[in-house]
């Protein structure tokens, strides 16, 4: 059974970049099975998938995200990171993170969520 | 604003049976991409309902089943229970932006 967790700063300022990891248990993260995504929820509001990697390193971005995203993987570590820079307020929200079927594009399970406030 | 658009709202006494639909174009769910739905409890993190359109994973109750047609999808809920109270999203693929898409969310509220 798989298990992911989120973890890294839960405070942010203003135009710095965000970083959160993924740890993932429970199985490897070199897999076919799966792309490794990062979703964010803003408080109140709906879900966004930010982008998603494979084991290999291969990564898509959301287009409206992907100019300021990067998502690499350590497979050593069982691990998937995802930094955001020049954060404003906007990018402030819970980020999950979620294993994606490959062979059927769907999120499962997600991780507990962290909440990382942008601020000044 | 959302690609996918969900009413923002459905409610429903125990035991009735409620639907939420999504609804797309012709860039995702009318592509031929496939809907998956989600439920959200206050404070916890989304879980996986449907895949596929009208698969339930294991451990989810038969109460719930999707299906799709055109470029709408809908999720039945039937013998509404108090614990069924949560936001539901539908998510799918669209290819004019080049990534996956969810619904704005519904509230499921049971009287």
């Amino acid at each position: 059974q798989l298990q992911l967790q989120e973890s890294g700063p839960r405070l942010v300022k203003t135009s710095e970049t965000l970083s959160l990891t993924c740890t993932v248990s429970g199985g490897s993260i070199s897999t076919s099975f799966y792309y490794w995504g990062w979703i964010r929820q803003p408080p109140g509001k709906g879900l966004e998938w930010i982008g998603s990697i494979y084991y290999s390193g291969s990564t898509y971005y959301n287009p409206s995200l992907k100019s300021r995203v990067t998502i690499s993987v350590d497979t050593s570590k069982n691990q998937f990171s995802l930094r955001l820079s020049s954060v404003t307020a906007a990018d402030t929200a819970v980020y999950y993170c979620a294993p994606e079927r490959t062979t059927g594009r769907w999120f499962d399970p997600w991780g507990q969520g962290t909440l990382v406030t942008v601020s000044s | 604003q959302s690609v996918l658009t969900q009413p923002p709202s459905v409610s429903g006494a125990p035991g009735q049976r409620v639907t939420i639909s999504c609804t797309g174009s012709s860039s995702n769910i009318g592509a031929g991409y496939d809907v998956h739905w989600y439920h959200q409890l206050p404070g916890t993190a989304p879980k996986l309902l449907i895949y596929n359109n009208n698969n339930r994973p294991s451990g989810v109750p038969d109460r719930f089943s999707g299906s799709k047609s055109g470029t709408s999808a809908s999720l039945a809920i039937t013998g509404l229970q108090a614990e069924d109270e949560a936001d539901y999203y539908c998510q799918s693929y669209d290819t004019s932006l080049s990534g996956y898409v969810f619904g704005p969310g519904t509230k499921v509220t049971v009287l």
